[in-house]
């Protein structure tokens, strides 16, 4: 079975500071993706990024990046230069590629930006 | 691309009734529709999924007598809280994707208020 471990307790991050978001998961699988979905105060479920397991690369969207570390089993999220729109919760998930699609959600991280 | 619209986004009901909410996917086929429930500051966890055609496969400690999931077409996925109580007050959001592999995409969620 997968899990997901999302374990910092509420953030507070400055605006135009950069703030990190751990993740680290458990499979047994050699075939995975991980992902990275933003939830605002609305409720709806924003894709971030993704990276599979494996990308050579670590994967890059925009002002959000992917630090995979995979011997660690660690997939942390860099959000570069906060918005005070990124105040959200945001849920690491990983889904077995041979699988059938179902995603497996941390606990989520709750980050606040502040001004 | 690979948008999916729920509807309702909100519904109060009185005890003793039922809920649809229904879930559509309105520019590809959606040949599976997860079904996930998220209580106040909780992640994600899967109900069930559903597959256009055939019956849904629930997950451990979920009533399937309890929630009615049908996925009569490749573009609709429907759930049913049949005989709702106080406690099945939650949110309720689906998701699926146009393909495997890729990222899955979400409704903006139901929230449900039993009263």
């Amino acid at each position: 079975a997968q899990k997901i471990t999302q374990t910092q307790p509420g953030m507070f991050v400055q605006e135009k500071e950069a703030v990190t978001l751990d993740c680290t998961y458990d499979t047994s699988d050699p075939s995975y993706g991980l992902f990275w979905y933003k939830q605002p105060s609305s409720g709806e479920m924003i894709f971030l990024i993704y990276q599979g397991s494996y990308d050579q690369q670590n994967a890059t969207e925009g002002r959000y990046s992917l630090n995979f570390q995979k011997a660690r089993k660690s997939a942390n999220l860099v959000i570069s230069a906060s918005q005070l729109g990124d105040s959200a919760m945001y849920f690491c998930a990983m889904r077995v590629l041979y699988g059938n699609n179902r995603l497996a959600f941390g606990k989520g991280n709750q980050v606040v930006v502040i001004p | 691309g690979a948008v999916v619209s729920q509807h309702p986004s909100w519904v109060i009901c009185k005890s003793g009734t039922s809920v649809k909410i229904e879930c559509r996917s309105l520019d590809f086929q959606a040949t599976t529709m997860f079904w996930y429930r998220q209580f106040p500051k909780q992640s994600l966890m899967l109900m069930a999924t559903s597959n256009e055609g055939s019956k849904a496969t629930y997950e451990q400690g979920v009533e399937k007598d309890k929630f009615l999931i049908n996925h009569a077409s490749l573009t609709l996925s429907t759930l049913t809280v049949t005989s709702a109580h106080p406690e099945d007050s939650s949110f309720y959001i689906c998701s699926s994707t146009d393909r495997a592999g890729s990222p899955l995409h979400f409704g903006n969620g139901t929230r449900l208020t039993v009263t």
